[in-house]
């Protein structure tokens, strides 16, 4: 069984830099073509996704926020971290990570979420 | 970067059919996934790779993509689908992935 969950501050001043951090268990991040990704969701509005790492140390971001974010993996510890640099109250939301699909493109399972809320 | 476009609400009265559609440029050249999401839940993926379901989720959810339009079906609509629902690509030209806008779908 694949489970993962997201954990780190839930608030944030403008300006600081957000480091979550995503503990998974049920798979290996060194398995051909796993990866995990990270999604946020602001209050009351649509999915939209962030990054991604895969296996093989490849990373992927959105090219909207490409200059703000980092991810990275520790696969010892079953573990992946995001940061979001330069905080803004925009960023305020809820942020997943998920698990993507051996066999294709899709996230299953996804963790619980974390409430992020930027605010001085 | 890839747009998908999706209706904001869609109403269906119990035991009816809802369709929820999802538009992007030759979508259909793109395998196209689907996510339930309930109040106050994370999403779960209803249908991947354009009409797949993953184990436990009811046949009444069914999924088609062609064109520029993929859909998601649900048949025998009931109370328990009531929720957002999200379409899901990934971009190959980019290695992006994206998401649609979201549908919310209310059982009447």
């Amino acid at each position: 069984q694949i489970t993962l969950k997201e954990s780190g501050p839930t608030l944030v001043q403008p300006t600081q830099t957000l480091t979550l951090t995503c503990t998974f268990s049920g798979f290996s991040l060194i398995a051909s073509g796993v990866g995990v990704g990270w999604i946020r969701q602001p209050p009351g509005k649509a999915l939209e996704w962030l990054a991604i790492i895969y296996w093989d140390d490849d990373e992927r971001y959105s090219p909207s926020l490409k200059n703000r974010l980092t991810i990275t993996k520790d696969t010892s510890k079953n573990q992946v971290v995001l940061t979001l640099t330069n905080m803004d109250p925009v960023d305020t939301g809820t942020y997943y990570c998920a698990h993507k699909a051996v066999r294709g493109n899709w996230f299953d399972p996804w963790g619980q979420g974390t409430l992020v809320t930027v605010s001085s | 970067s890839y747009v998908l476009t999706q209706p904001p609400s869609v109403s269906v009265a119990p035991g009816k059919t809802a369709r929820i559609t999802c538009g992007g440029n030759d979508i259909g050249s793109k395998r196209v996934h689907w996510y339930q999401q309930k109040p106050g839940q994370a999403p779960v993926l209803v249908i991947y790779s354009d009409s797949d379901r993953p184990s436990g989720i009811p046949e009444r959810f069914s999924g088609s993509n062609s064109g520029n339009t993929a859909t998601l079906t649900i048949s025998r609509v009931a109370a328990g689908d009531e929720a957002d629902y999200y379409c899901q690509v990934w971009d190959s030209s980019s290695g992006a992935y994206v998401f649609g806008t979201g549908t919310k779908a209310t059982v009447l």
